[in-house]
C-alpha cells in the first residue's frame, strides 16, 4: 500500500526567509501524481503545487517550489520569501493513476509558523 | 460561485442521532469524495463515487451511507451517533479517478455530545 510521511511535525520560519517542508512516499507504481496542499486556520484545503511523476522538472507556481526526486521517492516543498499568510498546516499528498489508486493518500502534516 | 460546497458547517448533535451531509459540485466533475479529518488533523478517504457509482469504500462502518443522486452530488448520512465520530468532514470533487487534483469543499465540522 502507498504511504506518505512527512517526519516534521512543525516548522516555523522567520518572515521574508525561505522553508522546506519534507515528505517521502512509498510506491510501486511508475506513474503517479504528488501534490502539496494548505489548510489554514479556515480548513479550506487549498492547492498549492502539483507534480506529475513521469515529469523530470520540478513544478514551480510563485513563490513555492518542489525538488522531486523519483528514484529517492521524495517530494519537498521550498517556501521562498515566506509570508504571513503562509501559515498554515501543510499536506504532502499522492494519487495513483490506475488500479483502486484513484484516492488521494495524504501524510499527517506539517505546521508552519511565520515569524514576523 | 463555490466550486464545492458542503452544508451544514457545523453540527453538534447527541449521541444516537441521525445527520446528513450534503455535498455539490460545480465544476463538472465525473469524481466525488468523503475525506474524515481527525482531531490530529490526519485526513483518510472513506468514499469515492465516479459518475455516481461507488468506487472506493474504505473500512467504515455501515453505519455511513453515502448517496449520490447524481454526478454533482454526493451526500453522507450518518445513522447512530457517536463520540468517536466528531471530526471535520471533507467532501472533494476532480475531473476523473486517476486524473487530477482534489478540489475540496469548505468542511463540516461535526461534534457529537
Amino acid at each position: 500500500a502507498q504511504t506518505v510521511t512527512q517526519s516534521q511535525p512543525e516548522m516555523s520560519v522567520q518572515e521574508a526567509e525561505t522553508v522546506t517542508l519534507s515528505c517521502t512516499y512509498d510506491t510501486s507504481e511508475s506513474d503517479y501524481y504528488l501534490f502539496w496542499y494548505k489548510q489554514p486556520p479556515s480548513r479550506q484545503m487549498i492547492l498549492v503545487i502539483r507534480q506529475e511523476a513521469y515529469k523530470q522538472q520540478n513544478a514551480t507556481e510563485n513563490r513555492f517550489s518542489v525538488n522531486f526526486q523519483k528514484a529517492a521517492k521524495s517530494f519537498s516543498l521550498k517556501i521562498s520569501d515566506s509570508q504571513l499568510g503562509d501559515a498554515a498546516m501543510y499536506f504532502c499528498a499522492y494519487k495513483g493513476v490506475g488500479g483502486s489508486q484513484g484516492n488521494l493518500i495524504f501524510g499527517k502534516g506539517t505546521k508552519l509558523s511565520v515569524k514576523p | 460561485d463555490t466550486a464545492v460546497s458542503q452544508t451544514p458547517k457545523y453540527l453538534v448533535t447527541q449521541m444516537g442521532n441521525d445527520k446528513s451531509i450534503k455535498c455539490e459540485q460545480n465544476l463538472g466533475h465525473d469524481t466525488m469524495y468523503w475525506y474524515k479529518q481527525d482531531s490530529k488533523k490526519f485526513l483518510k478517504i472513506m468514499f469515492s463515487y465516479n459518475n455516481k457509482e461507488l468506487i472506493i469504500n474504505e473500512t467504515v462502518p455501515n453505519r455511513f451511507s453515502p448517496k449520490s443522486p447524481d454526478k454533482a452530488h454526493l451526500n453522507l448520512h450518518i445513522n447512530s451517533l457517536e463520540l468517536g465520530d466528531s471530526a471535520v468532514y471533507f467532501c472533494a470533487s476532480s475531473r476523473g479517478p486517476f486524473t487530477g487534483e482534489l478540489f475540496f469543499g469548505e468542511g463540516s465540522r461535526l461534534t457529537v455530545l
